[in-house]
C-alpha cells in the first residue's frame, strides 16, 4: 500500500540555520503531497501542498518540490527561527484518504 | 472564525468504561475523520465519514465507534473493548472526501487511563 517515509528525528538547529527534512513516498498512482506542522499541545496545521509533479508548494518561508523521478517531497527553509520548533509531518493523499509519515521533531535554539 | 472544536481537552477513563469524544465543525465540510496519535507512530486513521449517516472504518477501528447524525458533528466513542486507549485523538474535516483535499484539524483530546 501507499506509504511515507520521513527522516528520523529529532533535528536540532541554531537560529538562522538551513533546514531540510527529507520525505519519500511509495504510491501506485499520482498522489497529492502535503506538509503539516504540529505545535506542542495542538492539532496539525497545513503548511503547504503540491498536487502534481514539479509543483512547488511554499508558505511562511518553507518550500517543497514534488519530485516524481525520485518520489520525494523534501521540506526546506533557508533560515529557521525559534518559533519554527514543532513536529513536521509529510503526507500523501490518494483515493479517499491521507497517509502520514511518523513525523520529525525540530528544535531551534536561539 | 470557522474551525473544528474538540472537547474535552483532557479525558480520563476507568476500567470497563466507555467514553465519548466530541468533535464539532462550522466549516460546512462534508467529510470528517478521526485519528489516533501515539508517540513516534504518526497519525493512524480510526474512522471517516463522507456524509451524514455514513461512515467507514479506517485502519484501526477495533474498539471504537462513531456516529454522524449531523453534518457538523462526528463524535467518537472509545469502548471498553479498546484495551490500550491512552493516546492523543485528533478530529479533522475536509470539503469533500478525497486524498487531494487538505484536512483541517482540531486541537485534540488527550485520553488517559485512571
Amino acid at each position: 500500500g501507499d506509504s511515507v517515509t520521513q527522516m528520523e528525528g529529532p533535528v536540532t538547529l541554531s537560529e538562522e540555520a538551513f533546514l531540510t527534512i527529507n520525505c519519500t513516498y511509495t504510491a501506485t498512482g499520482y498522489p497529492s503531497l502535503f506538509w503539516y506542522v504540529q505545535y506542542p499541545g495542538e492539532g496539525l496545521q497545513l503548511l503547504l501542498k503540491a498536487t502534481k509533479a514539479d509543483d512547488k508548494g511554499s508558505n511562511k518561508g518553507f518550500e517543497a518540490t514534488y519530485r516524481k523521478e525520485t518520489t520525494s517531497f523534501h521540506l526546506e527553509k533557508g533560515s529557521v527561527q525559534v518559533s519554527d520548533s514543532a513536529v513536521y509531518f509529510c503526507a500523501l493523499g490518494e483515493g479517499e484518504k491521507l497517509v502520514f509519515g511518523k513525523g520529525t521533531k525540530l528544535t531551534v535554539n536561539p | 472564525d470557522g474551525g473544528i472544536t474538540q472537547s474535552p481537552k483532557y479525558l480520563f477513563r476507568k476500567e470497563g468504561q466507555n467514553v465519548t469524544l466530541s468533535c464539532e465543525q462550522n466549516l460546512n465540510h462534508d467529510a470528517m475523520y478521526w485519528y489516533r496519535q501515539d508517540p513516534g507512530q504518526g497519525l493512524r486513521l480510526i474512522y471517516y465519514s463522507q456524509i451524514v449517516n455514513d461512515f467507514q472504518k479506517g485502519d484501526i477501528a477495533e474498539g471504537y465507534s462513531v456516529s454522524r447524525e449531523k453534518k457538523e458533528s462526528f463524535p467518537l466513542t472509545v469502548t471498553s473493548a479498546q484495551k490500550n486507549p491512552t493516546a492523543f485523538y485528533l478530529c479533522a474535516s475536509s470539503i469533500s472526501l478525497g486524498g487531494n483535499q487538505p484536512q483541517h484539524f482540531g486541537d485534540g483530546t488527550r485520553l488517559s487511563i485512571l
